[in-house]
């Protein structure tokens, strides 16, 4: 079956570089028109779509936050790796992984992992 | 950038209504729009994609509409297990969108 985990560190402090790693499994990240997305929520808030990358490695990222993000994948690790720089106690939040792709939309997710930003 | 209303923020309800939630976008998206259901503690649930179509497994009571900005999401008869926070999410091969959410509580 399907299932995707995050995984990465629980507090990070401000200024810091946050890297977050989805593995995947039931599905390669080769697969055509396949894609992973990352999304994240801060307590109480709504969700916010950070970036996106493609089985043919198109990457896409949020407008407002482009400039911090990087997003990439190890089809042999079946990993998606996304790094945010420059971090803030705002960008505390839960930060999610879901396949994205071929039907459109985020059809499945992973369990998320909560982010604290703090000194 | 691409800009998705939902309405109304928080919807009151019972057991048996019949519930419409609507999203709204800043320009026209086609039918590139999916609903979630998302209760607290746990991951966003997908319900339906490209605008109508209903997920394997998801209820037929759930169902979507619209095109271009306009797109509604309509539970025919509420069951205890709907209520919960719903969005809608614009995507394209650039860009993801979400709404601000809905939450549907206990009247």
């Amino acid at each position: 079956q399907v299932t995707l985990k995050e995984s990465g560190p629980v507090l990070v402090k401000p200024t810091e570089t946050l890297t977050l790693t989805c593995t995947v499994s039931g599905f390669s990240l080769s697969n055509v028109r396949m894609g992973v997305s990352w999304i994240r929520q801060p307590p109480g808030k709504a969700l916010e779509w950070l970036a996106h990358i493609f089985s043919n490695d198109e990457k896409s990222y949020s407008t407002s936050l482009k400039s911090r993000l990087t997003i990439s994948k190890d089809t042999s690790k079946s990993q998606v790796v996304l790094t945010m720089t420059n971090m803030d106690p705002v960008d505390t939040a839960t930060y999610y992984c879901a396949r994205d792709g071929g039907k459109g939309g985020c059809d499945y997710w992973g369990q998320g992992t909560l982010v604290t930003v703090s000194s | 950038d691409i800009q998705m209303t939902q309405s109304p923020s928080t919807l009151s309800a019972s057991v048996g209504d019949r519930v419409t939630i609507t999203c709204r976008a800043s320009q026209s998206i086609s039918s590139w729009l999916a609903w979630y259901q998302q209760k607290p503690g746990k991951a966003p649930k997908f319900l339906i994609y490209k605008a109508s179509s209903l997920e394997s497994g998801v209820p037929s009571r759930f169902s979507g509409s619209g095109s271009g900005t306009e797109f509604t999401l309509t539970i025919s008869s509420l069951q205890p297990d709907d209520f919960a926070t719903y969005y809608c999410q614009h995507y394209n091969s650039y860009s993801r969108t979400f709404g601000q959410g809905t939450k549907v509580e206990i009247k």
